[in-house]
């Protein structure tokens, strides 16, 4: 059985200061993927990043970064100098890689908010 | 290029009634997703389905709910009849199984409310 676990519900920060949301997952496959999703206010839910279980460098994307650890199960985020238009809920997410069962299995997901 | 479209926005009904909610996915993706958020269980897969065929549905609450998929291009999720307990957001997914490697792509979601 797959599990994400988001430990932090609500986090609450000034902006521009940095903030760094936690993820830990359980899986016995050994190959998978992992995923950022957020949803803003508006609802929709969008994807920020991918990353499969091979791949343990970490990822720059202007203001946003991502650390993967296997060692210890962990995908965080890192939002550098945050925003208010980063106030959201962010979900991790994974999925295993087995051909015909690309089920995600979301965490309860972090509701950040950015106070201006 | 369009995203993954769903219609109603958001649905009004009374207790008993039949709900249909309809998904477009991405054109070209082979897979799409049902799920459903709220706010106790947070997001649920109810059924996904690969080249229109239904893969696995063991997330689909109960018989009140169905879900087709005629064709690449349309997906149908009905309750009937509907409950209370129904109420919440359902979203539609689409991906395309490339190189073992897919990402989800999400729709804006439905909002359901039953009365």
């Amino acid at each position: 059985a797959q599990k994400v676990t988001q430990a932090q519900t609500e986090i609450s920060v000034v902006e521009k200061e940095d903030v760094t949301l936690d993820c830990v997952y359980e899986t016995r496959d050994t190959t998978y993927y992992l995923f950022w999703y957020k949803q803003p206010p508006s609802g929709e839910l969008v994807f920020l990043i991918r990353r499969n279980s091979f791949d343990e460098q970490n990822e720059i994307s202007g203001r946003y970064s991502w650390n993967f650890q296997k060692s210890t199960s962990s995908f965080n985020f890192t939002i550098t100098a945050s925003q208010v238009v980063d106030s959201a809920v962010y979900f991790c997410a994974l999925s295993a890689s087995n051909f015909g069962n690309e089920k995600l299995t979301f965490g309860t997901g972090t509701r950040l908010t950015i106070i201006p | 290029d369009a995203g993954v479209i769903q219609s109603p926005r958001h649905e009004v009904t009374e207790m008993g009634q039949e709900v249909t909610l309809r998904c477009k996915p991405i054109s070209g993706h082979n897979s799409l997703f049902w799920y459903r958020q709220t706010m106790m269980r947070g997001l649920e897969l109810l059924i996904y389905f690969n080249n229109n065929v239904p893969i696995d549905d063991s997330g689909m609450p109960e018989d009140r709910f169905s879900a087709k998929m005629p064709n690449a291009s349309f997906s149908t999720l009905k309750i009937q009849p509907s409950e209370p307990r129904d109420s919440a957001v359902y979203f539609c997914a689409s991906s395309l199984l490339e190189d073992d490697q897919e990402t989800q792509y999400f729709g804006p979601g439905t909002r359901l409310l039953v009365l």
